[in-house]
């Protein structure tokens, strides 16, 4: 069975940094590409960052672009999400999801989603 | 980026279909690949893949759903409708870099 744990969530103030873990199981991680994708309150879905199999190449929604860094360790299973400079508009759940990957190509179709870290930034 | 247009909110009774609608501000598709998708969403739980490129259901999903569509008009059908149904359903297209959703419609029962 496909399992995706997040953890790392909690209050921060704004302008902190905080960083989000993901740990994996069930799949083979490594052929994967994974993501992160966040819901504010009573908010909708939005993508925030994607990265490759190897870890090679990285994708961000402009909002977070320079201050946020997703990175994978295959050998641990696990992903990250590094989040610096945070702002008060960064407070949301954030998921962590395995993208439907047939070639272990890119697809930004997430076909696994964890249970989700809150993030709420706050002085 | 692309924006993706849904009715918030739509109310069916128990054993009827519900079709719900989902449009792009520009064609999401690239030759026969439609590249637009289908999450599942209940109250306090993680989205869920339903349908992906389109009309493809994703693993563990009961045939009563579907989906259809191609270019900019996508829809959602859920018939017959089950009480497990209720939840909020998000449209996304991955044609472009943002991927983007849909701001999801409520499945209400009437």
């Amino acid at each position: 069975e496909v399992q995706l744990v997040e953890s790392g969530g909690g209050l921060v103030q704004p302008g902190r940094s905080m960083k989000l873990s993901c740990a994996a199981s069930g799949f083979t991680f490594s052929s994967f590409p994974m993501a992160w994708v966040r819901q504010a309150p009573t908010k909708g879905l939005e993508w925030v960052a994607t990265i490759s199999t190897s870890g090679g190449s990285t994708y961000y929604r402009d909002s977070v672009k320079g201050r946020f860094t997703i990175s994978r360790d295959n050998a641990k299973s696990t992903l990250y999400l590094q989040m610096n400079s945070l702002r008060s508009e960064d407070t949301a759940t954030y998921y962590c999801t395995r993208e439907r990957a047939p070639i272990a190509a890119i697809s930004y179709v997430m076909d696994a989603w964890g249970q989700g870290a809150s993030v709420t930034v706050s002085s | 980026d692309i924006v993706l247009t849904q009715s918030p909110a739509l109310a069916v009774s128990l054993g009827q279909r519900a079709t719900i609608s989902c449009r792009a501000s520009q064609s999401v598709s690239i030759s026969r690949y439609n590249l637009m998708h289908w999450y599942q969403q209940k109250p306090g739980q993680q989205p869920k893949l339903l349908i992906y490129r389109a009309s493809n259901l994703a693993s563990g999903i009961p045939a009563r759903f579907s989906g259809s569509g191609s270019g900019t008009d996508f829809t959602l059908t859920i018939n017959p409708v089950q009480a497990d149904d209720i939840a909020t359903y998000y449209c996304q297209q991955s044609r472009e870099s943002p991927p983007t959703f849909g701001g999801g419609t409520k499945l209400e029962l009437k």
